[in-house]
């Protein structure tokens, strides 16, 4: 099983609707979860972070987290073209910098 | 301007030719890590360092080495690249472990081919 799954896609939604994203992890000590976002051609970027149970909301992005059950989630509403990219999820599994990467959902917004 | 500096942008080269792949962060990070990233593969972890002289092995370390002598740099050895090496290269630094908010910050890679 790898240490964090995430469905590759694609994902298309229509502009100004809600895209959800998806991830699970396989290691329960795992304290720190964040998703990053890559456009083509580019480096990742961090666009939100989150290491408690619950919502964590900044702007049109809500990254939500359930421990019990291993999976944590982006909510990006209001989408638009400008989203389209890859969005990857990372999960540190140790504390001394070993930081691990979902193989990333391709994200489509069509206007 | 806070930067995770790498050079070079690309690369070309021949198996078997020692190469080395600088990464420079300004920002006082603790954490440095070195990334491939292939189609279909993902984001794989080669080597990460928690702080000088201390480094450690990522998921997919073989072939390459790292040193990590100052706080800022961290540079990425490749002692005889092999062509299954042509990927792009990601340096990343961080001022935490994962205990805080902020995560890796990434340079803007390397794409490195191997002939």
């Amino acid at each position: 099983q790898k240490e964090v799954e995430q469905n590759s896609g694609p994902l298309s939604v229509p502009e100004g609707a809600i895209a959800s994203l998806n991830c699970t992890y396989s290691d329960r000590v795992s304290q720190s979860f964040f998703w990053y976002r890559q456009y083509s051609g580019k480096s990742p970027e961090l666009i939100m972070s989150i290491y408690s149970n619950g919502d964590k909301e900044d702007g049109r992005f809500t990254a939500q987290l359930n421990k019990a059950s291993q999976y944590v989630s982006l909510l990006i509403r209001d989408s638009q073209p400008s989203d389209s990219a890859t969005y990857l999820c990372a999960v540190y599994v140790d504390s001394y910098g070993k930081l691990t990467f979902g193989q990333g959902t391709i994200l489509t917004v069509h206007p | 301007e806070a930067q995770v500096t790498q050079n070079p942008r690309y690369l070309i080269t021949v198996t078997g030719k020692k190469l080395t792949v600088t990464c420079s962060q300004n920002m006082n990070h603790e954490y440095m890590s070195w990334y491939r990233q292939d189609p279909g593969l993902g984001l794989r972890q080669i080597y990460y360092s928690m702080n000088v002289e201390v480094t450690d092995k990522g998921d997919v370390p073989e072939g390459y080495k790292v040193s990590r002598k100052e706080k800022r740099n961290f540079p990425l050895i490749l002692e005889s690249p092999s062509p299954n090496q042509t990927s792009l290269y990601f340096c990343a630094s961080s001022s935490d472990s994962g205990q805080g908010n902020y995560g890796y910050t990434f340079g803007s890679g390397t794409r490195l081919t191997v002939v």
